[in-house]
């Protein structure tokens, strides 16, 4: 399968543990975005990465939030001391180039913080 | 703050019959539209990106319009099955002055049940 792919697909934990996700981006895209969908809302941006370069994080992303893209390759989304409100489905998606390119997305983490 | 609107939040339509819904977005600093449709349990799947006004794009049975002078796009599905229940998604792409874009700003989706 060439899509974009996220892991884990589900991820339970308790309130103040740290916890990391992946996004695989389609191979030859070298935009690479992370988005938050919380319940009864559409996705709302976070961050993005061209190349191995983050160029634009969201006021959403606080500081217990960090992104990485270390070869322009794939991405990891940490959140450090999570809390409840942290609960949310994060989709990554990846794209040729920039603005008016369709972004592909992958299937999303959903994370549920006890 | 940008604001995209989608509505109707939810809709119940009886299989075989065609059905619209609409998406407002702000009319300044437009670079594209697009329109996603998003099952459960799957990733959300790329439909339309519309960039010039009056665009008219056409996938199968969905098609989309696009009118940027007053900001709102329509999405048709004409004889709907039930594989068209999903939730839409528009999302506006906007322009900065370096040109190009970044994060997209997704409405809340209508939820779309088709009823056998």
């Amino acid at each position: 399968d060439t899509g974009v792919s996220q892991n884990p697909r589900h991820k339970i934990t308790k309130r103040g543990q740290n916890v990391t996700f992946r996004c695989d981006p389609i191979s030859e895209h070298n935009r690479l975005y992370w988005y938050r969908q919380t319940l009864g809302q559409g996705p709302e941006f976070l961050t993005y990465f061209q190349n191995e370069a983050q160029l634009e994080k969201s006021r959403l992303l606080s500081d217990r939030f960090s992104a990485e893209r270390p070869k322009g390759s794939f991405s990891t989304l940490e959140i450090q001391r999570t809390e409840q409100g942290d609960s949310a489905m994060y989709l990554c998606a990846s794209s040729q180039t920039s603005g008016g390119e369709t972004q592909y997305f992958g299937p999303g983490t959903r994370l549920l913080v006890l | 703050i940008l604001n995209v609107e989608q509505s109707p939040q939810s809709l119940h339509v009886q299989e075989g019959d065609s059905t619209n819904f609409t998406c407002s977005f702000p009319s300044s600093n437009f670079y594209a539209l697009h329109w996603y449709r998003w099952e459960t349990a799957k990733s959300p799947e790329a439909l339309f990106v519309m960039t010039l006004n009056g665009d008219e794009k056409k996938k199968g049975r969905i098609s989309a319009t696009l009118n940027t002078k007053e900001g709102y796009s329509y999405l048709y599905i004409k004889g709907s099955q039930p594989e068209d229940s999903a939730t839409y998604l528009c999302a506006f792409d906007l322009v900065y002055s370096g040109g190009g874009a970044d994060g997209l700003t997704f409405g809340k989706g209508t939820h779309l049940i088709i009823q056998p």
